[in-house]
């Protein structure tokens, strides 16, 4: 079974417009983190945002939110303000379990998003 | 100054020639991966080390071997290459232990086996 599902292989906001990029995750580990990347045309992986297990509260990163809903296991992105530069493939990742062991990522297949002028 | 760094940024070669791909991350950090992005964009990760030491070997074919000299550097060598290799390969690090530890990736060594 899938650890991490992106539903979505790719879609179109319109520029200065909010969206949302969906994750579902399976884990029974209670201690696991949930992370979302960013991947320009270029190929870098970059970082936008972090969701601990044990987080009260949703994280928040400049115009990046993540929705999560421990009890139906996703976590979803949500952009704010879309802007042209946000086109690229998102990534999200699981890591379960504690310790050096436990750092892995798993990640989701990726969702491709083109934010139109 | 780059966090990590790979080289080569490229690299093409012959089916069952022998390669390698360096790895150096100058953040402090004490643990460093080796992950596979395929032709579909899915990254799986091979390989963990924390403190020079392996932690994790996901189920790569033993013709890829990785070597970390220290904690700052995470070698990968592959033998006798196969056209199924042709991939782009990160490297990573992090510092373990910590919960919300991010991982940073280098800019990543686009392999194609001819």
């Amino acid at each position: 079974a899938q650890k991490i599902t992106q539903t979505q292989p790719g879609m179109f906001v319109q520029e200065k417009e909010a969206v949302t990029l969906d994750c579902t995750y399976d884990t029974s580990d209670p201690s696991y983190g949930l992370f979302w990347y960013k991947q320009p045309s270029s190929g870098e992986m970059i970082f936008l945002i972090y969701q601990g297990s044990y987080d009260q509260q949703n994280a928040t990163e400049g115009r990046y939110s993540l929705n999560f809903q421990k009890a139906r296991k996703s976590a979803n992105l949500v952009i704010s303000a879309s802007q042209l530069g946000d086109s690229a493939m998102y990534f999200c990742a699981m890591r379960e379990g504690r310790g050096a062991a436990g750092n892995k990522l798993t990640f989701g297949g990726g969702t491709r998003v083109l934010v139109k002028p | 100054d780059t966090a990590v760094s790979q080289t080569p940024k490229y690299l093409v070669t012959q089916m069952g020639n022998d390669k390698s791909i360096k790895c150096e991350q100058n953040l402090g950090h004490d643990t460093m991966y080796w992950y596979k992005q395929d032709s579909k964009k899915f990254l799986k990760i091979m390989f963990s080390y924390n403190n020079k030491e392996l932690i994790i070997n996901e189920t790569v074919p033993n013709r890829f071997s990785p070597k970390s000299p220290d904690k700052a550097h995470l070698n990968l060598h592959i033998n006798s290459l196969e056209l199924g290799d042709s991939a782009v390969y990160f490297c990573a690090s992090s510092q373990g232990g910590l919960r919300r530890a991010e991982q940073f990736f280098g800019p990543g060594t686009r392999l194609t086996v001819l």
